[in-house]
C-alpha cells in the first residue's frame, strides 16, 4: 500500500505556537496533498507539492517533502483556535488518493 | 469560488434498498472520483471517472455500486442493494487535470437501518 502515515496521531497547541506533523509512505508518488478536515465536514484542499519539489508555501502553512526518505512534513505557523482540526496527508499515485489516518490538532486558546 | 456540491447531506436508507447519491464536480474539471470514510477509519478510495467510463476500482466498489455521469454536471453513485456496512460518508471529487488537487464536496452521511 501506498498510504501516507501521519504522526503524532494527536496534538494539543496553544494559540500562537507552531504546530507540525509528518506523513511517511511506501511507494513512489506523482505528488502529495495536505488536506484539513473539521469534525463531521467535507475535505478541504491546503497544498499540494509534486514529486520534484521540495517546499511549498501558503499562507501560514509550509510543506516539505523529502522523496528519498518517502516522508513530508505540514507546519503551521502562529496557530489559531480554528486551525483546531484533522489533518490528513494523501498520496497521489496513478490519479487516486491514498490517505493516512490523520493528525488531530487542537489550538487552545 | 466554484466548488464540489453533493446531496443529499445525510440520507437514512433500509437494508436492502436502493440509494442514489448525487456530485455536482467543478464545472471545468474532467476527472471524478468517490471516496468513503467509515465513522472513525480512514478516508478510502472507490473509483475514478473519466471520458464516460471507469479509470479505476478499488476492490470495495464490487457490483453492488455503479457511476453514472448522465449529463454535462451531475456525476451520480448507485448503491444497488444497500448493507449495514455500507453506513459511511461518502465524498465526491473533481480533478481539472493531471497533477492538480483534488477537490471535495461536503459529502453525503449515509446510514444503513
Amino acid at each position: 500500500s501506498q498510504q501516507g502515515e501521519e504522526d503524532p496521531q494527536a496534538l494539543s497547541i496553544q494559540e500562537g505556537e507552531n504546530a507540525t506533523m509528518n506523513c511517511s509512505y511506501k511507494t513512489s508518488i506523482n505528488n502529495l496533498q495536505w488536506y484539513r478536515q473539521n469534525s463531521g465536514r467535507g475535505l478541504v484542499h491546503l497544498i499540494l507539492i509534486r514529486s520534484n519539489e521540495r517546499e511549498k508555501h501558503s499562507g501560514r502553512l509550509r510543506v516539505t517533502l523529502d522523496t528519498s526518505k518517502k516522508s513530508s512534513s505540514l507546519l503551521i505557523t502562529a496557530s489559531r483556535a480554528a486551525d483546531t482540526a484533522s489533518y490528513f496527508c494523501a498520496t497521489d499515485k496513478d490519479y487516486k488518493l491514498s490517505f493516512g489516518a490523520g493528525t488531530t490538532v487542537t489550538v487552545r486558546a | 469560488e466554484p466548488e464540489v456540491t453533493q446531496t443529499p447531506s445525510h440520507q437514512v436508507t433500509q437494508m436492502g434498498q436502493e440509494v442514489i447519491l448525487r456530485c455536482v464536480p467543478i464545472s471545468n474539471h474532467l476527472y471524478f472520483y468517490w471516496y468513503r470514510q467509515i465513522l472513525g477509519q480512514k478516508v478510502e478510495f472507490l473509483v475514478s471517472f473519466y471520458n464516460n467510463e471507469i479509470s479505476e476500482k478499488s476492490e470495495i466498489f464490487d457490483d453492488q455500486f455503479s457511476v453514472e455521469r448522465p449529463d454535462g454536471s451531475n456525476f451520480t453513485l448507485k448503491i444497488r442493494s444497500t448493507k449495514l456496512e455500507d453506513s459511511a460518508m461518502y465524498f465526491c471529487a473533481s480533478r481539472e487535470g493531471g497533477n492538480q488537487p483534488q477537490h471535495f464536496g461536503d459529502g453525503t452521511r449515509l446510514s444503513i437501518l
